[in-house]
């Protein structure tokens, strides 16, 4: 089955220290990879997107993700974090069906802690 | 952040009674989403809409109904619904449902709380 994994459910970190959200998948092809946040009551913002290219992407708000096929992984990474990033974050693939439609697969989210 | 708006933001609502949830997309996109998020789960995606056309229902019980009137718009109505329903649920919109429209833009959700 196919399948977004975020294996951890929380993740701390010290105000100005590097970050990394990690997520693992499990598609058959190609897959798009993202990441999105969710402050509170809020809905889920978009941070960035793999689809080709360069494996490192750079999105909003200072983060950047390395898409790694071998180990079927595409983690989150900042190189300085700040109070105002913890939020709680999701992973998400895109996938091709037969039908010539997408289906979109979400892991379970990580809860980023900065600690001032 | 006024994208993708959604009414009402929180709905506390007995499992006899009938309510609606409602999306509205500010964006111009052609495709439209209900997901369901509940703690320690993945999203689930309900339903979906490419063009005001119903082109995925996972599954959803028929006690959640959706509605798509024109492709700034999208309804959940709700009736008879189980305290196992209580969640967040969150609309999403996209350019299109294929091709490389694939950036989903979501709504800041509705709390449901079902009693």
């Amino acid at each position: 089955a196919q399948s977004v994994a975020q294996p951890e459910d929380q993740v701390n970190v010290a105000e100005g220290n590097p970050l990394t959200v990690k997520c693992t998948y499990s598609v058959s092809g190609n897959p798009y990879l993202f990441w999105y946040v969710q402050y509170p009551n809020r809905g889920l913002q978009f941070l960035l997107k793999y689809i080709t290219g360069d494996n490192l992407v750079k999105g909003s708000y200072g983060f950047e993700a390395e898409f790694n096929k071998s180990q079927t992984s595409f983690h989150l990474k900042k190189p300085s974090a700040l109070v105002s990033d913890s939020a709680l974050y999701f992973c998400a693939v895109r996938v091709s069906r037969l039908s010539g439609t997408y289906k979109y697969i979400f892991g379970t989210g990580t809860r980023l802690k900065v600690l001032a | 952040e006024t994208g993708v708006t959604q009414t009402p933001r929180h709905l506390v609502m007995g499992m006899t009674n009938k309510k609606s949830l409602k999306c509205e997309q500010h964006l111009g996109h052609n495709a439209m989403y209900w997901y369901k998020q509940s703690a320690k789960k993945p999203l689930e995606l309900m339903f979906v809409y490419n063009f005001k056309e119903q082109t995925e229902n996972n599954s959803v019980p028929s006690r959640f109904s959706p509605e798509c009137p024109n492709s700034s718009h999208l309804f959940l109505h709700l009736h008879t619904l189980q305290p196992e329903d209580s969640a967040l649920y969150l609309c999403a919109s996209s350019q299109g449902a294929s091709g490389r429209q694939e950036t989903q833009y979501f709504g800041p959700g509705t709390r449901l709380l079902v009693l």
